[in-house]
């Protein structure tokens, strides 16, 4: 089943405690993005990825990385988390065309809170 | 940045009644999606259209586009309370593919039998 799995789905965590999202994806495709969604803001991209070793800052990256050492894994990486970065983040992946980013598969979600 | 903004931000209407969310954007596109989210789940891919094309249809769902107005409708006929969710578009620029994939704040959507 083609699916984009991410782990863990509930977190919680306290403030300077490094932590890591897991994503991956089995669907062979290039393009891998995370996203934050906050009541009243919707979903604002964090970073994304159009390939292996190739990573793109979207509008929220600031207390954030991630890799893309192997294609269908795509970390989140929080060096040093704050209660600011409680959150329901997901990773989503497609492949990529000439036409622009093809139609994205979600995954269900972490529940990051942050003490 | 770039970002689709739905309108309206909320819309309660009866079962069987159509219901019709805007979205406009601000610069040129590859192309717009259109995509569900039920409470808390990740989020659904429901129709995409491309920037040379002006409707699309897909079952209960018709979609418009208009470039001249950077806008777009998602129309849902006969509602039903399972239609119930949030919806949101969504825009990559007229780049070169490799471009983030940007949403709006998407509008909520709930149908009452």
């Amino acid at each position: 089943e083609a699916q984009v799995t991410q782990n863990p789905r509930y977190l919680i965590t306290v403030t300077g405690k490094k932590l890591t999202v897991t994503c991956s994806q089995n669907m062979n495709h290039e393009y891998m993005s995370w996203y934050r969604q906050d009541p009243g803001l919707g979903l604002r991209q964090i970073y994304y990825s159009m390939n292996v070793e190739v990573t793109d800052k979207g509008d929220v990256p600031e207390g954030y990385k991630v890799s893309r050492k192997e294609k269908r894994n795509f970390p989140l990486i929080l060096e040093s988390p704050s209660p600011n970065q409680t959150s329901l983040y997901f990773c989503a992946s497609s492949s990529v065309t000439g036409t622009g980013v093809s139609p994205l598969h979600f995954g269900n979600g972490t529940r990051l809170t942050v003490t | 940045s770039q970002q689709g903004e739905e309108d309206p931000q909320a819309l309660s209407i009866q079962e069987g009644e159509n219901a019709t969310m805007n979205c406009s954007y601000k610069t040129s596109i590859n192309n717009l999606q259109w995509y569900r989210q039920n409470s808390g789940r990740g989020l659904v891919h429901l129709i995409l259209i491309r920037s040379n094309e002006r409707e699309k249809h897909s079952g209960r769902l018709r979609v418009t586009l208009d470039t001249s107005k950077k806008s777009s409708s998602l129309l849902i006929t006969a509602s039903r309370a399972a239609d119930t969710a949030s919806y949101f578009c969504a825009t990559d620029a007229d780049k070169q593919a490799g471009t983030a994939l940007i949403f709006g704040k998407g509008t909520t959507l709930s149908v009452s039998s």
